[in-house]
């Protein structure tokens, strides 16, 4: 098995902050993805890329900015954090059109 | 664009009673269809997909059947657990790159 590591845990900053999100996985797997998931709502695709150096936007991904380092990290970069943004950032991997592994989630507050 | 309708917003049941969760897509072509679980906490987990009409995708007591004439995806289990208290999420992949679109989610709450 293999599972995919997110940090921070928990991320609070200011408001106009630059914040890196960090994701790794050790399942080799060739996608990598990035959602937001907001309280009582379903999760909303940022960004994902099909293999190192690679980049799509999704439904989401004014605001944010995306980085695949390697094979096993993925990077968001929330640009310029909004005041009052509270949201849970989910990471996922898979092998491209299979089902998608998830990691715990960092949560994001803004003050 | 696609989208994923989850009629049941929550769900309070007893143990051993029987389940349904309504999932509608609207989607053109012919997309994969997905059931996700997720725990307080964690990460959505795979529960189980289906990729042609008629086709029963099923794990852990849960099962749903691909119906393309009324476009759904209803996840049913005969009995349930409060173990089974989570939050569950249907999606669909219409490109097959693993770009998924989800539901809202449905919260089910099983009561001892």
């Amino acid at each position: 098995g293999g599972i995919i590591t997110q940090t921070p845990k928990f991320l609070i900053g200011q408001e106009g902050q630059k914040l890196t999100l960090k994701c790794q996985q050790n399942f080799n797997h060739d996608t990598m993805y990035w959602y937001r998931q907001d309280s009582g709502k379903g999760l909303r695709l940022i960004y994902y890329s099909i293999t190192e150096n690679d980049l799509q936007k999704g439904d989401l991904s004014e605001g944010y900015d995306a980085s695949r380092e390697k094979k096993s990290s993925f990077s968001l970069t929330v640009t310029s954090a909004q005041k009052n943004e509270m949201a849970v950032f989910l990471c996922a991997s898979s092998i491209t059109g299979e089902e998608q592994y998830f990691g715990p989630g960092t949560r994001l507050t803004v003050l | 664009g696609d989208s994923v309708t989850q009629t049941e917003g929550q769900v309070a049941l007893s143990e051993e009673d029987f389940l349904t969760i309504h999932c509608n897509y609207s989607a053109s072509g012919y997309p994969a269809l997905f059931w996700y679980v997720q725990y307080p906490g964690e990460g959505p987990q795979f529960l189980f997909r289906a990729s042609r009409d008629k086709e029963k995708g099923s794990s852990r007591g849960f099962e749903a059947t691909y119906d393309k004439g009324t476009t759904s995806f209803h996840l049913r289990k005969a009995s349930v657990q409060e173990s089974d208290s989570a939050v569950y999420y249907c999606a669909l992949d219409n490109t097959n790159t693993g770009k998924l679109t989800f539901g809202d989610g449905t919260v089910l709450t099983v009561k001892p």
